[in-house]
């Protein structure tokens, strides 16, 4: 299993532009999240979701957007990038939680996308 | 809202000492807290997760605690190695408003000198 992966590791874009970073995970998980790490700030949770076709979101989801057409894939769409939206994008994964002791398990992160926005 | 501290934000140790991470947070209504390890240029790796019944969890060298009432936990590391040198983080996944969420610390970077 390749477990989460994200495409491209690296990008640099002008400020104005577009572009799509795609996640994709092959464990069946129900729930997938896109995280952005900034220096000083920790990780901090842009949307999620929660099954295919649903998308929630988080605690910075402005200037983003995000799809989650099939169950495996989840898309983080920047529209209109920024010099603020510089930072490195991690996704995560993990089974559904609701319900037993599937509420204790764990997500598991990709290996995230350095962006920098000119 | 949920706030998670990790104190130092950076620590340096010998080869060999055993040491102790501290996380704090302060909604003691949490479902779990997970540690977590992150090279540098790297993504996350999950080291423990301690469910909120749960006082600790163990794996080979790491030992993490977790003291609900108190807002607090521990990450344990016997016999320290160069290999262990990475950031730590800690997260907690509340109950309510933001459950199935986790919020971060933002890390103690931990060097052990050979």
């Amino acid at each position: 299993n390749a477990g989460v992966t994200q495409t491209p590791k690296f990008r640099v874009l002008k400020t104005g532009q577009s572009m799509t970073l795609l996640c994709a995970q092959d464990m069946n998980h129900e729930y997938m999240y896109w995280y952005r790490q900034d220096p000083g700030m920790g990780l901090r949770l842009i949307h999620y979701s929660v099954g295919e076709g649903t998308t929630a979101k988080g605690e910075v989801p402005d200037g983003y957007n995000v799809s989650r057409l099939k169950k495996q894939n989840f898309l983080l769409g920047l529209e209109s990038a920024a010099p603020s939206q510089t930072s490195v994008y991690f996704c995560a994964s993990r089974r559904d939680p609701r319900g037993g002791r599937a509420r204790y398990n764990e997500q598991f992160f990709g290996p995230g996308t350095r962006l920098t926005v000119l | 809202k949920q706030e998670v501290t990790q104190i130092p934000a950076a620590l340096s140790v010998p080869e060999g000492e055993n040491l102790v991470l501290n996380c704090s947070f302060t909604d003691s209504a949490i479902y779990n807290l997970q540690w977590f390890r992150q090279d540098p240029g790297k993504g996350l790796t999950s080291l423990l997760l301690i469910q909120s019944s749960q006082r600790e969890q163990t794996s080979g060298r790491l030992n993490a605690s977790l003291d609900k009432s108190s807002g607090r936990s521990t990450l344990y590391i016997a016999a320290s190695q160069p290999g262990d040198s990475a950031t730590y983080l800690c997260a907690v996944e509340a109950r309510g408003a933001g459950s199935y969420q986790l919020t971060f610390g933002k890390g103690t970077k931990l060097s052990v000198i050979p």
